[in-house]
């Protein structure tokens, strides 16, 4: 079973620059996380998505965070303008449905902001 | 959710038993206990559920006393591969987003 791909696997750019990750989850799972996890720190829940649904966003800085999940399928986080605050790892995960259902994790993506 | 804490850090030695306790004071009846491990450069990756007593698989077991406010994953005869950090989660079904802690990281020494 092919597990969920995450692309780029690192990114640098500049501050006030803009960067997209891509996620691919494992077929069939309806539900998709996306994870900020800073060096030293567990991974902190940006965004959930059920399907093509928004479940939760709570957390993430919508002034310059965007993310979605087109057809239910693959999803993408944006983030425009970057900032120093932003480097971190970005991990997607997956599951079939969310609560007592187990996480399946990417590889994450490692940004850093210059 | 319940809040979670566990210890920050952990050392053992190879062929050890290791035991990390989890505090969850605040559980709900309709709440589970889950465990992830995370190697560097890597996702978090599941380890074990349960939602009292004991479970036990191919890589560990979990053990939760009746009033359900603590748990322990214990990991038999550990080697330097176990090396990592883990995190435990209280998790439901009822669409409450999974909260990660701080972890715990393991540190086997040869």
């Amino acid at each position: 079973e092919a597990g969920v791909a995450q692309s780029p696997r690192y990114k640098i750019i500049e501050k006030r620059q803009s960067v997209a990750f891509w996620c691919n989850p494992i077929s069939g799972h309806a539900t998709l996380y996306w994870y900020q996890q800073i060096l030293g720190q567990g991974p902190k829940l940006l965004i959930q998505f059920q399907n093509n649904g928004v479940v939760d966003d709570s957390q993430l800085p919508k002034d310059r965070f965007s993310a979605e999940r087109l057809k239910g399928v693959d999803s993408t986080l944006k983030i425009q303008p970057a900032k120093l605050e932003d480097s971190a790892v970005y991990l997607c995960a997956s599951s079939l449905t969310d609560g007592t259902e187990k996480l399946f994790f990417g590889s994450g993506t490692q940004l850093s902001v210059l | 959710l319940a809040k979670t804490t566990q210890p920050i850090s952990m050392d053992s030695y190879e062929g050890q038993e290791v035991n990390i306790t989890c505090s969850h004071n605040n559980i709900a009846t309709n709440d589970y206990i889950t465990w992830y491990q995370q190697f560097p450069s890597q996702g978090p990756r599941f380890i074990i559920q349960g939602y009292k007593t004991k479970v036990t698989n191919e890589v560990a077991s979990l053990f939760i006393p009746a009033d359900r406010k603590s748990s322990t994953l214990s990991l038999p005869r550990v080697s330097l591969s176990d090396t990592a950090v883990y995190y435990c989660l209280v998790t439901n079904n009822q669409g409450g987003k999974l909260i990660f802690g701080q972890g715990t990281e393991l540190s086997v020494k040869p």
